[in-house]
């Protein structure tokens, strides 16, 4: 079974500030990883993935992840905040086993509060 | 381009009726997933469908079935409505063999009372 852990519930940054957002995953396989954006009453924003290659991947609105297999991490993170950036935060992952299937598996989201 | 289309919005149901929820996926995408997120938590997977087939099923109980037209649109139907079943639901579509990109729809609020 595939799991996600995101251990905070709240980060608090100031603007300007770097800012971090924690995940760490359990799978059986190879993971795959992503990481979206939820803003009140929406949906899910696509902000960026790991499949394979770079342990550093680049994504939308200046956000990046680091894939660390021996920490079985991917945290998010971002040089500088933005008071937009305020949002719920989730880690999700999928193993490469499905056999075509991929229904991915959340973490419980990070609620993410950029202080101007 | 229209990404994913949910409809309704929302919706007030009563517990034990039923009720169809409905997806038309992102234009060149053939696999719809449906999605329950409760208050609070992330979301969790019901089910996925592929070439109008259910391909993989989360921990979910036979409440919840769905269907996958020829156009690929989708419906999620659950049947004896509980309390717990409000949520909002999610519909994500992506394109098999493509590079794992899943497109969210906005999401349908169910509010069983």
């Amino acid at each position: 079974a595939q799991s996600v852990a995101q251990p905070e519930d709240q980060v608090n940054v100031a603007e300007g500030n770097p800012l971090t957002v924690k995940c760490t995953y359990s799978v059986s396989g190879n993971p795959y990883l992503f990481w979206y954006v939820q803003y009140p009453n929406r949906g899910l924003q696509f902000l960026l993935k790991y499949i394979t290659g770079d342990n550093l991947v680049k994504g939308s609105y200046g956000f990046e992840a680091e894939f660390n297999k021996s920490q079985t991490s991917f945290h998010l993170k971002k040089p500088s905040a933005l008071v937009s950036d305020s949002a719920l935060y989730f880690c999700a992952v999928r193993d490469d086993s499905g056999g075509g299937a991929d229904g991915l598996t959340f973490g419980k989201g990070t609620h993410l509060i950029i202080q101007p | 381009d229209a990404g994913v289309t949910q409809s309704p919005t929302h919706l007030i149901k009563t517990r034990g009726q039923q009720v169809t929820l409905r997806c038309s996926p992102k234009s060149g995408h053939d696999t719809v997933s449906w999605y329950q997120q409760a208050l609070g938590q992330g979301p969790q997977f019901i089910f996925q469908y592929y070439e109008e087939e259910e391909r993989q099923r989360g921990n979910f109980p036979d409440r919840f079935s769905g269907h996958q037209f020829p156009n690929y649109s989708s419906e999620l139907n659950v049947n004896a409505l509980l309390l717990g079943d409000s949520a909002l639901y999610l519909c994500a579509s992506s394109r098999t063999g493509a590079n794992y990109g899943y497109t969210f729809g906005s999401g349908t609020r169910l509010t069983v009372v």
